[in-house]
């Protein structure tokens, strides 16, 4: 079963925009990831936020928590062509006592040159 | 450093007929993963194994499906016989072990086509 619910599924843009995906999940956790996949692909593991975290940055990803809510949100700023590709969120349930993550359905982000 | 390495990239098979995928962790990861990614979803875990131990199996249909990962390094995940429904990506991931900072590494997976 799929825990995390990615939003919107799909999502164009022009190159220099900037990309936000949502990602809603059920169970509490011990942490949240953000992975990339290109097409054809095996998937790239972008940032991780714990539970005790409310924002993060990498680079021009910043990834926020709302654990109240249960939550997060990826931002890709200055959007570049390169960054064409599906992102799912990956959810660490605590129940789970670390090592099994539960992946969203993912969004597709198709950028425009 | 190698990441993880998967084999065959691709598979095309009739259905009834057996199928085997390989995977080599990164060197030093204790936990490997097993992972079907069914088209335009999110990868879903079918087995999970930390050092030659299956921990977690309860997502593998074992009817059809088996795993093996021999001296806790190399694993490879067997289909017979194959049906049209496992049509779909199995992706290999390894991680450092089970912290609740489980960063996983994932192979490219390997593209299965059940004919």
């Amino acid at each position: 079963s799929q825990q995390g619910e990615e939003d919107p599924q799909a999502l164009s843009i022009q190159e220099g925009e900037n990309a936000t995906m949502n990602c809603s999940y059920k169970t509490s956790i011990n942490n949240l990831q953000w992975y990339r996949q290109n097409s054809g692909r095996g998937l790239v593991h972008l940032i991780l936020i714990r539970s005790n975290e409310r924002e993060k940055h990498s680079g021009r990803l910043r990834v926020t928590l709302d654990t109240s809510k249960k939550s997060s949100s990826l931002l890709i700023t200055a959007s570049r062509a390169a960054d064409t590709a599906s992102y799912f969120c990956a959810t660490d349930p605590i129940y789970n006592q670390g090592g099994k993550l539960i992946f969203g359905q993912g969004t597709e982000l198709s950028v425009k040159p | 450093e190698a990441g993880v390495v998967q084999s065959p990239r691709y598979k095309i098979i009739e259905k009834k007929q057996p199928v085997a995928f390989w995977c080599n962790p990164i060197s030093g990861h204790n936990t490997l993963y097993w992972y079907r990614q069914n088209l335009g979803q999110g990868p879903e875990l079918l087995i999970r194994y930390e050092n030659e131990e299956a921990v977690d199996d309860s997502q593998l249909p074992k009817d059809r499906f088996s795993a093996e990962r021999l001296k806790g390094v190399d694993s490879t995940l067997k289909i017979q016989p194959a049906e049209l429904g496992d049509s779909a990506v199995y992706l290999c991931a390894s991680s450092l072990g089970r912290t609740i900072y489980n960063e996983q590494f994932f192979g490219p997976g390997t593209r299965l086509t059940v004919l």
